[in-house]
């Protein structure tokens, strides 16, 4: 069974940092796109990051572009999101996602979230 | 950026109902619309992708149809369980709105 498992989320003050990962397992990590997705409360998903099977291409959101980073280390099967100058708008559940082979934005598979609160 | 819009917003209907939700998109995708379902506090789950391709395990009573623009999902009997949120999702291209807003199917 494939699962992909959050943690690092938090309460944090503005301009603070976090870093999120995601563990995977029950599939062959290497081998796909991956991407993290937000929710804020009551809103809709919105695409953040995603990263080529290699780590060789990266996109980002334009609202975190230069804030944070998505990064994944395949020995480990791991997937991580990097976020610095956070942002009371950057409040949100945040979601790993198991993209497609080529299908870059479509996710496939997702863990079950966790949930980074910026407030001071 | 291409700009996804959901009708109706929210919809109320009974078990056994036949509804349909639509989704537009401010450009051509070509065939690279998905659907999701999300029920409360849980994580979105990929129901349909490119347009009406069930993902595997999905009842056969959800489809999809459209092209370009314009696109729906059916559901020809509604059960209990398929009481929850629909997402659309283009996924042609990088964008902040890949997602539509979503319609809340509420029990009658």
């Amino acid at each position: 069974e494939v699962q992909l498992v959050e943690s690092g989320g938090g309460l944090v003050q503005p301009g603070e940092s976090l870093r999120l990962s995601c563990a995977a397992s029950g599939l062959t990590f290497s081998a796909y796109w991956m991407a993290w997705v937000r929710q804020a409360p009551g809103k809709r998903p919105q695409w953040v990051a995603s990263i080529k099977q290699d780590g060789s291409e990266r996109h980002y959101v334009a609202s975190v572009e230069g804030r944070f980073t998505i990064s994944r280390d395949n020995a480990r099967n791991s997937l991580y999101l990097q976020m610095n100058s956070l942002r009371a708008e950057d409040t949100a559940v945040y979601y790993c996602a198991r993209a497609g082979l080529q299908d870059q934005l479509l996710c496939h598979i997702w863990g079950q979230g966790t949930l980074v609160t910026v407030s001071s | 950026d291409i700009q996804m819009t959901q009708s109706p917003s929210t919809l109320s209907a009974s078990v056994g109902d036949r509804v349909t939700i639509t989704c537009r998109a401010s450009q051509s995708i070509n065939s690279w619309l998905a659907w999701y379902q999300q029920r409360p506090g849980k994580a979105p789950k990929l129901l349909i992708h490119k347009i009406s391709n069930l993902e595997n395990g999905v009842p056969s009573r959800f489809s999809g149809s459209g092209s370009g623009t314009e696109f729906t999902l059916t559901i020809s009997s509604l059960q209990p369980d398929d009481f929850a949120t629909y997402y659309c999702q283009q996924y042609s291209s990088y964008s902040p709105y890949t997602f539509g807003q979503g319609t809340k199917l509420e029990i009658k």
